[in-house]
């Protein structure tokens, strides 16, 4: 069966560091990846999809990047870190197969700038 | 553009009670995808439904049922006899045929009270 990795599950960090949340994808070849952020009382609001190792779309101009390295790894990133960084973070991943796949989350990662 | 509205905020019940959580689309696109997720506490977001819409047949699982309404734009889903366990916030999201982007609404957040 397929599973999904994210970590680390919680994080505060000062504004203006870097930051790091990986996710990692078992159980299935070539899924498509996705980061979305939900700020709170909110809906999910989707920053990066990615079709293939290499290939990254950006929804929100920001100073957010992702990456992904390898076919089932997708990576956030941020050089410096704002306050409005914070929120929820969720990795997700869907089949290429059939139309329109549903979403398949990972457990989260809340971010708390300081 | 794509958007999902769910006007309920927050809904509140006693266990057994009914509820029908609402959502209203718009989408300019003659096939899409509209799905419902739950999001209980633990914060990992569960997928539920998935309706392409040219299936407006109204769908039943255990407790659960949708009503989906091209007329009206709507997919609403209902919950009976509803448990504690049924707490959570819920979202109904759209996607175009073919497209990667999910468009979430801002949740229903459901309590329910033994």
């Amino acid at each position: 069966s397929q599973t999904i990795h994210q970590w680390p599950a919680t994080l505060v960090q000062p504004v203006g560091s870097p930051l790091s949340l990986e996710c990692t994808v078992e159980g299935t070849s070539n899924p498509n990846l996705y980061w979305y952020r939900q700020a709170a009382g909110r809906g999910l609001q989707l920053l990066f999809y990615s079709v293939g190792i290499g290939q990254i779309s950006s929804e929100v101009p920001q100073n957010l990047s992702a990456s992904r390295p390898q076919d089932r790894q997708f990576i956030l990133s941020s050089k410096k870190l704002l306050l409005s960084d914070s929120g929820f973070y969720l990795c997700a991943w869907s089949s290429r197969q059939g139309n329109n796949s549903p979403l398949h989350f990972g457990n989260g990662t809340r971010l708390t700038v300081t | 553009a794509q958007k999902v509205t769910q006007a309920q905020t927050e809904i509140s019940v006693v266990e057994k009670e009914d509820v029908t959580l609402d959502c209203v689309y718009e989408t300019r696109d003659t096939t899409y995808y509209l799905f419902w997720y739950k999001q209980p506490p633990s914060g990992e977001l569960v997928f539920l439904i998935r309706r392409n819409s040219f299936d407006e047949q109204n769908e039943i699982s255990g407790r659960y049922s949708w009503n989906f309404q091209k007329s009206t734009s709507s997919f609403n889903f209902t919950i009976t006899a509803s448990q504690v366990v049924d707490s959570a916030v819920y979202f109904c999201a759209l996607s175009e045929a073919g497209g990667f982007k999910t468009i979430f609404g801002a949740g229903t957040r459901l309590f329910v009270k033994a």
